[in-house]
């Protein structure tokens, strides 16, 4: 399958920091999806963005596609304990139609105190 | 409560040995997937199957093995051939639409251990 690129591999913030992960395609993605793995857990949906430009807020949280359906970012503001985690991207599989994903490698985030 | 179950939540292998991974879900979910996690790796798909007596291989099949008799119930086998086992595997489940990919759901997965 195509293979969707995550940086920073790892992170680690001042509580109260703000973090920022990145994701790339060497193809166009017809969507992307975000996830959170808690430190002992599974993954856990967050958000799926579609459109060209397109930005999502969770409270905190801000999600960004961009223009030209290749690269997404997650940028958390004020990072808090509770954001401890890997936090994944996931793109098509393989082609139009796929309905599996890929998987990128993530980004741990450790957040001090 | 609706969800997915992976069982047992610990495993361990002795070599030589082939092991099974349940994973049930009552989501009502067509689509079912196996990942296997390793430290760094991210998700790598070993086996998928969108429907009912049917599954196709991921990107790291080999020493793996699955089966699709029930929408509930996308068990995986680790056979003795899968030289390199020890890993965190999850199952999950997804309605399986057309157009764009649906959210995954995941189960508590199973860490899985050489002896």
């Amino acid at each position: 399958g195509q293979q969707v690129m995550q940086i920073p591999q790892y992170q680690h913030v001042q509580e109260g920091e703000d973090f920022t992960t990145y994701c790339n395609s060497s193809t166009t993605l017809s969507n992307i999806q975000w996830y959170k793995q808690r430190p002992g857990g599974h993954p856990v949906f967050l958000i799926q963005l579609v459109k060209s430009g397109e930005v999502k807020k969770q409270k905190r949280l801000t999600f960004q596609f961009g223009e030209a359906k290749k690269n997404s970012s997650l940028h958390i503001t004020a990072t808090q304990t509770t954001d401890v985690g890997t936090y994944f991207c996931a793109g098509p599989y393989s082609g139009a139609g796929s309905y599996q994903l890929t998987f990128g490698k993530g980004t741990k985030l450790s957040v001090i105190p | 409560d609706g969800g997915i179950t992976q069982s047992p939540k610990y495993l361990f292998r002795k070599e030589g040995q082939n092991v099974t991974l349940s994973c049930e879900q009552n989501l009502n979910h067509d689509a079912m997937y196996w990942y296997r996690q390793d430290p760094g790796q991210g998700l790598r798909l070993i086996y998928y199957s969108q429907i009912v007596n049917d599954f196709q291989k991921g990107d790291i099949a080999e020493g793996y093995s699955v089966s699709r008799e029930k929408k509930e119930s996308f068990p995986l086998t680790v056979t003795s051939a899968q030289k390199n086992p020890t890993a965190f595997y999850l199952c999950a489940s997804s309605i399986a639409g057309t157009g764009h990919n649906q959210p995954q759901h995941f189960g508590d997965g199973t860490r899985l251990s050489i002896l």
